[in-house]
């Protein structure tokens, strides 16, 4: 079945520095979702994108989606310490007998040092 | 804002005992998820649910497992015999439309299950 490949699997980064982590697919993804998740918390939706090429931004967050749509990135300028947790990738599938089962990359845990 | 609120949010049962996980939907959803994130793993897909039936499931969820939307508005997972390797957390979602809109699945806060 599908498979998101998410790099690095750790980060630590000192309060200010930038973050960025990884989405690969070997197949084109028609979505991909990113969730993030607080320690002892559950996955939180942050944003889907569908377009290839797109790009959103959330505040202090970028969310881009490949021209081939096989990969997605996640950068965070200027991180802070309520960044800390672990960001998912996530392809939603669709179409056919599909309702939207969501596959999970593995997640970059994500420590921020004040 | 509405939430998907689940039910115990900690179980410890004993190996082969059954368990039974509660969750409520957000009300106006109609596509209901079980997902299950093993201590420091990826969140894995276990089943989905759409109009009061199993529209696709995971090698995951065998026959041990099955769930069920009793009321309209509980939905339910039940492991009847459970093993040392069902501990996890695991996570009911809900969403209005399944794959094909823009503001995602909304996940519950989870239930550990802890099997001993």
């Amino acid at each position: 079945g599908q498979q998101v490949m998410q790099i690095p699997q750790y980060q630590h980064v000192q309060e200010g520095e930038d973050f960025t982590t990884y989405c690969n697919s070997s197949t084109t993804l028609s979505n991909i979702q990113w969730y993030k998740q607080r320690p002892g918390g559950h996955p939180v939706f942050l944003i889907q994108l569908v377009k290839s090429g797109e790009v959103k931004k959330q505040k202090r967050l970028t969310f881009q989606f490949g021209e081939a749509k096989k990969n997605s990135s996640l950068h965070i300028t200027a991180t802070q310490t309520t960044d800390v947790g672990t960001y998912f990738c996530a392809q939603a599938n669709a179409g056919g007998t599909s309702y939207g089962k969501l596959t999970f990359g593995q997640g970059t845990i994500l420590t921020v040092h004040p | 804002e509405p939430e998907v609120t689940q039910t115990p949010s900690h179980q410890v049962t004993q190996m082969g005992q059954e368990v039974i996980l509660r969750c409520v939907p957000i009300s106006n959803h109609l596509y209901f998820y079980w997902y299950r994130q093993i201590l420091g793993q990826k969140v894995e897909f276990l089943v989905s649910f759409y109009n009061n039936e199993i529209s696709e499931k995971s090698e995951i969820f065998d026959d041990q497992f099955s769930v069920e939307r009793p009321d309209g508005s509980n939905f339910t997972l039940k492991i009847r015999s459970t093993k040392l390797e069902d501990s996890a957390m695991y996570f009911c979602a809900s969403s209005l439309t399944g794959a094909r809109q823009d503001y995602g699945y909304t996940f519950g806060s989870g239930t550990r299950l802890t099997v001993v």
